[in-house]
């Protein structure tokens, strides 16, 4: 079964410092890679996501994850956080399961972003 | 276009009562897809559904959870004789198919608390 770790419970920057938010994921088969973000009270909106291709992928909100079959790891990145960043973020691999997409997520990652 | 519709957004329930939660899905979209976050954890898949079948409900506690999604109107999740473990924030995503590559559109979820 397919299995997302998100080693980082809490991480706090300053606002403008770079950012990365490590994810890694144990999956049999090529792995379907996603990154959501949660404000506090709010559903999900993804970030980005990963199927082929580029290993590089390009998000909303300038953020950009780079997939790394050699260490099984989908980390997040963006080079200058703003305090509108602060949030919740889930890394998720989906997998066919039933005929459908069935996402399993990491725990989260909570971010906090210093003024 | 509207987005992924859920309500309530808080509910109260006290124990041995039952929820309601309701999801109305984006226009287009007939895949839906229910999730549970409990405190503190990353969101855990519960079913998914079609338009009038259950597709896979292996995330789906054995007894007293049901789902549906009739042909008009919109997918509920009732819980039946709610006991305090219930208490978490219920996710319904939405696509308009079940490929893998789709994106799964989250609503803002439903918190339910029980007394």
């Amino acid at each position: 079964a397919q299995s997302v770790t998100q080693p980082d419970i809490h991480i706090t920057v300053s606002e403008g410092a770079s950012l990365e938010l490590r994810c890694n994921y144990s999956y049999g088969a090529t792995p379907y890679l996603f990154w959501y973000v949660q404000s506090p009270g709010q559903g999900l909106q993804l970030l980005l996501k990963y199927f082929s291709g580029d290993t590089l992928v390009q998000g909303i909100k300038g953020f950009e994850a780079e997939f790394k079959r050699s260490q099984s790891s989908f980390n997040l990145r963006k080079p200058s956080v703003h305090w509108s960043d602060a949030a919740e973020y889930f890394c998720a691999v989906g997998a066919v399961s039933g005929g459908g997409n069935k996402l399993t997520f990491g725990t989260g990652t909570q971010l906090k972003v210093e003024l | 276009n509207a987005g992924v519709m859920q309500n309530p957004r808080h509910l109260v329930r006290r124990r041995g009562q039952e929820a309601r939660l309701r999801c109305s899905p984006m226009k287009g979209h007939s895949h839906v897809y229910w999730y549970r976050q409990l405190p503190e954890e990353g969101l855990k898949f519960m079913v998914y559904l079609q338009k009038e079948n259950i597709i896979d409900e292996s995330g789906m506690p054995k007894e007293r959870f049901s789902a549906e999604f009739p042909k008009e109107g919109p997918s509920i999740l009732r819980i039946q004789q709610v006991v305090r473990g219930d208490s978490a924030a219920y996710f319904c995503a939405s696509s308009p198919s079940g490929l893998v590559a789709d994106t799964q559109y989250f609503g803002p979820g439903t918190r339910l608390t029980v007394l």
